[in-house]
């Protein structure tokens, strides 16, 4: 069964500085991996997503990702921290290969950004 | 504004009455799914349609939980006899099935549900 487990349910960091959200997925065939981010009181936003092409993959506002599947990791990055950037955010894993049926998601990390 | 819009956006009830909230998918996307996301926790699955069809409903879904996609376009999903419990947001997301590749869902804004 496939399953996502994001390892920081909070993460606080100053603007300009760095981001790094960590998430690691189980699966048993080569999977689609997603970030969404949730911004207070709004949607659920496509962040990037990887589909077994380019292992670094790069998203909307800057953020990008890499594939590891030694590690079966799919970290999101960000060089640097934007006030904007405060928000939920969410790994999701497809639940079969090719196109995705179901998504199977992580139970989410906050974002804080200090000025 | 072409993407997926729901409605309402907040619905409050006494428990026991019956709810339905809409669900507006992308036009031509033909699998929409329906979530439920509760305070500091992801979407969790309820169901999924492709086209008119109800293709799989998640084992957690009550009986009390009915969703329908009567011409393959809109949706919609009542909950009967509301508890407590199912006070949460209510996701809609649609996608476009392809025969290879990836598809990815665009959620819409959610339907606030406070049962009191």
């Amino acid at each position: 069964a496939q399953s996502v487990t994001q390892l920081d349910s909070h993460v606080s960091v100053s603007e300009g500085t760095p981001v790094l959200l960590r998430c690691n997925y189980s699966s048993s065939y080569s999977p689609s991996l997603f970030w969404y981010v949730q911004h207070p009181n709004k949607g659920l936003q496509l962040l990037l997503k990887y589909t077994s092409a380019a292992t670094l993959v790069k998203g909307i506002n800057g953020f990008e990702a890499e594939f590891k599947k030694s590690e079966t990791s799919f970290h999101l990055t960000k060089p640097s921290a934007h006030m904007s950037d405060a928000a939920e955010y969410f790994c999701v894993v497809s639940d079969q290969a090719g196109n995705n049926r179901k998504l199977i998601w992580g139970l989410g990390t906050s974002l804080a950004v200090n000025p | 504004d072409t993407g997926v819009s729901q409605d309402p956006r907040h619905k409050i009830t006494k428990r026991g009455q019956n709810v339905t909230f809409r669900c507006d998918p992308i036009s031509e996307h033909n699998r929409l799914y329906w979530y439920r996301q509760t305070l500091g926790q992801g979407p969790e699955f309820l169901t999924y349609f492709q086209n008119e069809a109800q293709l799989e409903k998640s084992r957690l879904l009550s009986d009390r939980f009915s969703a329908e996609r009567p011409k393959g376009s809109f949706s919609t999903l009542e909950i009967q006899r509301t508890e407590q419990g199912d006070s949460a947001m209510y996701l809609c997301a649609s996608s476009l099935a392809r025969a290879a590749g990836v598809s990815e869902q665009y959620f819409g804004p959610g339907t606030r549900l406070t049962v009191t």
